[in-house]
Order: C-alpha cells, then structure tokens, then sequence
C-alpha cells in the first residue's frame, strides 16, 4: 500500500519569504501522480500543483514550485513571496494510474505566515 | 458555474443513529469520492461512484454505504453511527481522472 509522510506539523514564515514544505511517499509503482492540496479554515481543500511522475520537469505554478525527487521519493512545495493568504494546512497527496482516483493523503503541515 | 456543493454544512446526530450526507459534482464530472477526516488528520478515503456503481472501496465498515444518481449526484449513508464518526466527510468530484475537485464539507459530531 501507498503511504505519504509529512514530518512538518508546523511552519511559520515571515510575509514575502519563500518556505519549502516537505513530502516523503513510498509506492513501488512507477508511474503515478503527486499533489499539493491546500486547506484553509474554509475547509475547501484547493488543487494547488500536481506532478506527473514520468514528467522530468519540476512543475510550477505562479508563487508554488515542487521539487520532485523520483528516486529518493521525495516530493516537497516551495512558496515564494508568501502572502497572509497562503496561511492553511497543506497536504501532500499521491494516486496511482490505472483507472484509479484515489487519493492517499498525509497528516498536514499548517503554514503560519507572519506579517 | 457552481462547484462541488454538500449539504448539510453540519449536523448533530446521537450515537446509533443513521445519517445521509449529499455531494452535487461540478458540473460535467462524472465521478463522485468520499473522504473522511477526522480532527487533525489527513482525508481517508472511504469510497468512490462511477455510472452509479461503486468503484473502489477503502478501509471502511459496511455501515457506510452510497449511491450515486443518474445525474452524477451522490449520497453517502452512515449507519449505527459510533463517536468516532464524527469527522469532516469531504465529496470530491472530476472528470479527467487526476484532478479532484473537492466541496466544502460536512462536518458530523457524534454524541
């Protein structure tokens, strides 16, 4: 079975910094899909970049970049410029190809932004 | 265009009761998942509607069960709730089968 680790509960950066959120994941698949989600106090979980794992190139998406690290399973999310909005819980989410939508979800990283 | 909606928003129920929560999907998406996520957690999935039938299942009891419609809307049913039900229960929808779009959520507090 697939799991997601995220060993940050929290992190805190100041307005206008840039912060990297970390994402382990271990899957003997070789082909899947990895996702930023983002959740503020709204409770409406937000798409916020997704990977492809065939795909070579680091996506990015305006302020949010990832870093996406194949081998060592490593996935992490870098905001720059932080912004008071960016404030939410953060999950790392994987799914597997094949007809399947699954989502498996890590326990969250809170983002803290301080002005 | 309006986006993944559930209803209720929250709801109070006692211990052994049933309940029913319901997901509209985005529209044109006919894919229908449920997840639940308890307080501090990341969202588990319970279970996922395609052409009205369930297509996979995770790690749930039977008492939760659901039932999607012809026009892609689904319900999920909780029966003999247990304090540890209560949870956010988040329907996602899509289309393209990587991207999920997600409701608000219902928040059940069990009693």
């Amino acid at each position: 079975a697939q799991t997601v680790t995220q060993s940050q509960p929290e992190m805190s950066v100041q307005e206008a910094e840039t912060v990297t959120l970390s994402c382990t994941y271990d899957t003997s698949e070789s082909d899947y899909y990895l996702f930023w989600y983002k959740q503020p106090p709204s409770r409406q979980m937000i798409l916020v970049i997704r990977q492809e794992a065939y795909k070579q190139q680091n996506a990015t998406e305006n302020r949010f970049s990832v870093n996406f690290q194949k081998a060592a399973k490593s996935f992490s999310l870098k905001i720059s410029d932080s912004q008071l909005g960016d404030a939410a819980m953060y999950f790392c989410a994987y799914a597997n190809p094949g007809g399947n939508e699954k989502l498996t979800f890590g326990t969250g990283t809170r983002l803290t932004i301080i002005p | 265009d309006a986006g993944v909606t559930q209803s209720p928003t929250h709801l109070i129920k006692t211990r052994g009761q049933q309940v029913t929560l319901r997901c509209s999907p985005k529209s044109g998406h006919d894919t229908v998942s449920w997840y639940q996520q308890a307080l501090g957690q990341g969202p588990q999935f319970i279970f996922q509607y395609y052409e009205e039938e369930e297509r996979q299942r995770g790690n749930f009891p039977d008492r939760f069960s659901g039932h999607q419609f012809p026009n892609y809307s689904s319900e999920l049913n909780v029966n003999a709730l247990l304090l540890g039900d209560s949870a956010l229960y988040l329907c996602a929808s899509s289309w393209d089968r990587y991207e999920q779009y997600f409701g608000p959520g219902t928040r059940l507090t069990v009693t």
